[in-house]
C-alpha cells in the first residue's frame, strides 16, 4: 500500500516549456486534489476533482489543468512554465465526504518545480 | 484575504514542557478544522481535527481547542518531545463545500532537548 504516490520528485523546467506532474493514489479515494506550497504562503489548492471525470478550481487555478479520467490518477499539467510557477507541488487524496463524513486529505511527498 | 491565519511564524519550546500553536480564521462558514505536521522533504502529515460540534479534541499528546466566538483554534502538545519539531499547518474547511482545505501559512516549531 504506497498511499499517494508523485513523480517526479524533482524537475527543473525552462520558461515556456510545458510538463505534467503524475500523482497516483491506491487508496481508492474519491476525492483527490493539488497545492502549492510557496515561502510564507502555506499550501494553496490549484485544482480538485471528487470523482473520476469531474474536475473543479480551486484558489490559483491559473496557468495549470487537470484531468480525472481514473479513480486513481490525477495529473496536474502545466502548458506554459512561467517562474513564477517555481514551487513545491503537493497531491492529497481522500474518501468523499458525503460518503463518509469527515475525512482527512493523505499527502503525497511532493514535487519540487524550478522554472528558469 | 487570507481566510486562516497562523500568526507566528516559530516557536521554541524546551523538551517536556507545553507547545501552544495557534490558529485565527475569518470564514464562519468553516465547520472543520485539522492540523498537519510537515517535515523538510515530506508531504503534511494528518495529526488531528475537530469538528465545529465541539470545542476540544484529544489524542495522545495533542489537544486541539476550538473557541468559535473568537474564530480561534489551538493545538497543544504535551509534553513536547524532540521529534515534534517540524512546521505545523493549521486547515479550515466547509464540509458541504467538498471538502476543500484552506491552510495557514504554518509554524515552525522547534523543541529543544
Amino acid at each position: 500500500n504506497a498511499g499517494v504516490t508523485q513523480t517526479p520528485k524533482f524537475q527543473v523546467l525552462k520558461t515556456g516549456q510545458s510538463m505534467t506532474l503524475q500523482c497516483a493514489q491506491d487508496m481508492n479515494h474519491e476525492y483527490m486534489s493539488w497545492y502549492r506550497q510557496d515561502p510564507g504562503m502555506g499550501l494553496r489548492l490549484i485544482h480538485y476533482s471528487v470523482g473520476a471525470g469531474i474536475t473543479d478550481q480551486g484558489e490559483v487555478p491559473n496557468g495549470y489543468n487537470v484531468s480525472r479520467s481514473t479513480t486513481e490518477d490525477f495529473p496536474l499539467r502545466l502548458l506554459s512554465a512561467a517562474p513564477s510557477q517555481t514551487s513545491v507541488y503537493f497531491c492529497a487524496s481522500s474518501y468523499s465526504w458525503t460518503d463518509r463524513g469527515d475525512q482527512p486529505q493523505h499527502f503525497g511527498d511532493g514535487t519540487r518545480l524550478s522554472i528558469l | 484575504d487570507q481566510q486562516v491565519k497562523q500568526n507566528s511564524p516559530s516557536l521554541s519550546v524546551q523538551e517536556g514542557r507545553i507547545s501552544i500553536l495557534n490558529c485565527d480564521y475569518t470564514n464562519s462558514m468553516f465547520d472543520y478544522f485539522l492540523w498537519y505536521k510537515k517535515y523538510p522533504a515530506e508531504g503534511p502529515t494528518f495529526l488531528i481535527s475537530i469538528s465545529s460540534i465541539k470545542d476540544k479534541n484529544e489524542d495522545g499528546r495533542f489537544t486541539v481547542f476550538l473557541n468559535k466566538s473568537a474564530k480561534h483554534l489551538s493545538l497543544h502538545i504535551v509534553p513536547s518531545q524532540p521529534g515534534d519539531s517540524a512546521v505545523y499547518f493549521c486547515a479550515a474547511s466547509i464540509r458541504s463545500n467538498t471538502g476543500k482545505l484552506i491552510f495557514g501559512q504554518g509554524t515552525t516549531l522547534q523543541v529543544k532537548p
